[in-house]
């Protein structure tokens, strides 16, 4: 199975300040299709996961424009421009690209 | 409102059954490829198991830890997903959340709120 690996585990920011974190995958998450089926998660204390970013890079419908995915192959990246309170949560990449569908540790991001 | 609504989870012994459901509304349940994701306390997600449409053929898989002891199905008639789970283990205590891909490919856009299933003598 593709093992996801995160970092860093912990985040202590800035309110308004950028924040970033990477996810590695062990093999490349690229499908024949081109499509790398990489997806980043939040899941805010005591609520379900929700879906930020879709295929690496794609924001989903009602996700802030201060949220945004890169990355390729094997290394990924979620980036937070600014980060508000709200932000707070643990973050997770995900990749569907080959079953079973793995996560990565999750990130802490907490405020300073 | 689109939702899924898990239900079931409760306290069993060691070796004991268990079956969750997860209902669906407000989308076409029959056209998704359903999930269940479940996280033990204060870690992280694990994927569980999954069932694609009837019509993509409505076959099944499962992780490794669950192979041989866990069984997803569905009911489309009534947009419901099941978890029969048997065998079950201490380290089977989670909160098992269903979880779909509705309008993105390759990441699931619709979680249920979850359901705890605690194993436990």
């Amino acid at each position: 199975e593709i093992v996801m690996t995160q970092t860093p585990l912990s985040s202590p920011v800035t309110l308004g300040q950028p924040a970033s974190i990477s996810c590695r995958s062990s093999q490349s998450l690229v499908r024949s299709n081109g499509d790398a089926y990489l997806s980043w998660l939040l899941q805010r204390p005591g609520q379900p996961p929700r879906l930020l970013i879709y295929k690496a890079s794609n924001r989903f419908s009602g996700v802030p424009d201060r949220f945004s995915g890169s990355g390729a192959g094997t290394d990924f990246t979620l980036n937070i421009s600014r980060v508000e309170a709200e932000d707070v949560g643990v973050y997770y990449c995900m990749q569907a690209t080959q079953s079973p569908s793995t996560f990565g540790q999750g990130t802490k991001l907490e405020i300073k | 409102e689109v939702q899924l609504v898990e239900s079931g989870g409760g306290l069993v012994k060691p070796g004991g059954s268990l079956r969750l459901s997860c209902a669906g509304s407000g989308f076409t349940f029959s056209n998704d490829w359903m999930n269940w994701v479940r996280q033990a306390p204060g870690k992280g997600l694990e994927w569980v198991a999954r069932i694609i449409s009837r019509t993509a053929g409505g076959t099944t898989d499962y992780a490794a830890p669950v192979k041989g002891r866990f069984t997803i199905s569905r009911d489309d008639s009534k947009s419901t997903l099941y978890l029969q789970m048997n065998g079950l283990k201490t380290e089977d205590t989670a909160v098992y959340y269903c979880a779909t891909s509705d309008t993105t490919p390759g990441a699931f856009d619709l979680w249920g709120q979850g359901t705890l299933v605690t194993v436990s003598s």
